[in-house]
């Protein structure tokens, strides 16, 4: 239990497109999604909370109409990167958050990650 | 604001004990987590630790949770090359969010 996929696992776009990545809870619901943001060698760092059917929660500094999130049903939460550019590279992970498998506690259950390259 | 520090790398011997120290900032955090992370892939739960609790064993992992130093450590005993992999602790200051540390790469030597 507890699965959490990503796709694409990997996409490399042209400076100015847009890029859609998909977050999936495979085998259960979650009404928060978290979305992150990791560089080279560097931790993760959370951009935003994905809430089923409202608008998501930015992080401070994360611009909400760069990195469009929704949340649209309680199996799955996008990210758009909008106009990207080369310094939007960057490994970008998602998590979903449940108690499945934990008892009563809730724990945040990531995807594989998308690395992203935006020529 | 302060950062969740772990130091930045370990290495050990095969069948040798591994011990990741993380210290933390906020002392409100209910629960706390280690996370594993192989190279290109995501984030593995690897155990948590309830803040009332000192230590939790889970087979061949150990936390140990120091709340007056705010320190957290994973022991890994009998540590395999397969356990070679970036290992992150998290705190959780609010309702949900995590807040991760630096991040400790693990080096398993056979």
């Amino acid at each position: 239990g507890a699965v959490v996929s990503q796709h694409p696992s990997r996409v490399i776009c042209k400076s100015g497109t847009s890029v859609k990545i998909e977050c999936r809870s495979l085998d259960f619901q979650a009404t928060t999604m978290f979305w992150y943001r990791q560089f080279p060698k560097q931790s993760l760092m959370l951009m935003a909370t994905s809430n089923e059917g409202s608008k998501a929660t930015y992080e401070q500094g994360v611009e909400k109409d760069k990195f469009l999130i929704n949340h649209a049903s309680l199996t799955l939460s996008t990210l758009t990167v909008t106009s990207a550019h080369p310094e939007d590279s960057s490994f970008y992970i998602c998590s979903a958050r449940t108690s499945v498998g934990q008892g009563y506690q809730e724990t945040q259950y990531f995807g594989p990650g998308t690395r992203l390259l935006v020529l | 604001g302060e950062d969740v520090e772990q130091s930045l790398f370990l290495s050990v011997r095969e069948g040798d004990s591994s011990v990741i120290n993380c210290t933390y900032t906020d002392s409100s955090s209910t629960y706390l987590y280690w996370y594993k992370q192989e190279p290109g892939a995501g984030l593995q739960l690897l155990t948590y630790i309830f803040s009332n609790m000192d230590m939790k064993q889970d087979q061949r992992l150990t936390v140990l949770l120091n709340k007056k130093d705010k320190h957290l450590s994973l022991r890994i005993a009998d540590t395999q090359t397969g356990d070679s992999a970036i290992y992150f602790c998290a705190e959780t200051p609010g309702t949900y969010k995590y807040i991760f540390g630096t991040g400790t790469r693990l080096k398993v030597l056979a």
